[in-house]
């Protein structure tokens, strides 16, 4: 089974700084990635997803941007935060064969980032 | 048109009881996906039940099962004998657009159930 290891835990950075979030991904070769932020109290919107290495789609235009460098990475960044970037971001992954539906999406802890 | 739509931004429940948490879906998809996680304070989310569109019959696992209405659009999860570990976020979630590699999931706004003892 898949298992989603994500980092920072927990990140406080000023409004302008840079931004790196990593994820990685054990026990699957070839996994469709996501990153979704949650803001407080709400659901999960979906910023990014990837079907492969160098494969990026975004869902909501923004100032965050996304990278696959490996087949089990996948890594969220920005050169300058802003106050809205606040909230709480989580990594997922599926598996990317078997049948349509029933693909569990499995998420990594999250990481949580406030933007002052 | 939201997607998913969980109208109960809050529920309680005695311990033992069983509790209902609503959700509606909306897509025009013949083959979609419905899921619903849990989100406990320590932000994980975690996988509860999963129910097809195709499948005729209501998913369970454990003390989760899922009241699946079709024509209605409803996915309503259902916990029996409530415990105070359930106390947490709910989420409905759906997947669609079965060609397209996507694979995502769309997530209502979530359910905050409060188990009381």
């Amino acid at each position: 089974s898949q298992t989603i290891h994500q980092w920072p835990a927990t990140l406080v950075q000023p409004v302008g700084s840079p931004l790196s979030l990593e994820c990685t991904v054990e026990g699957t070769s070839n996994p469709n990635l996501y990153w979704y932020r949650q803001a407080a109290g709400r659901g999960l919107q979906l910023l990014f997803y990837s079907v492969g290495i160098g494969q990026i789609s975004s869902e909501v235009p923004q100032n965050l941007s996304a990278s696959r460098p490996q087949d089990r990475q996948f890594i969220l960044s920005s050169k300058k935060l802003l106050l809205s970037d606040s909230g709480f971001y989580l990594c997922a992954g599926t598996e990317p064969a078997g049948m349509f539906g029933a693909n569990v999406l499995t998420f990594g802890a999250g990481s949580r980032l406030t933007v002052l | 048109a939201q997607k998913i739509t969980q109208t109960q931004p809050g529920m309680f429940v005695q311990e033992k009881e069983a509790v209902t948490l609503d959700c509606t879906y909306d897509t025009s998809d013949q083959s979609y996906g419905l899921f619903w996680y849990k989100q406990p304070s320590s932000g994980e989310m975690i996988f509860l039940i999963y129910q097809g569109s195709y499948d005729e019959q209501n998913a369970t696992e454990g003390r989760y099962s899922l009241n699946f209405q079709k024509a209605r659009k409803s996915a309503n999860l259902v916990i029996s004998a409530s415990q105070l570990g359930d106390s947490a976020m709910y989420f409905c979630a759906m997947r669609e657009g079965r060609w397209t590699g996507r694979r995502a999931l769309t997530f209502g706004s979530g359910t905050r159930l409060q188990v009381q003892p």
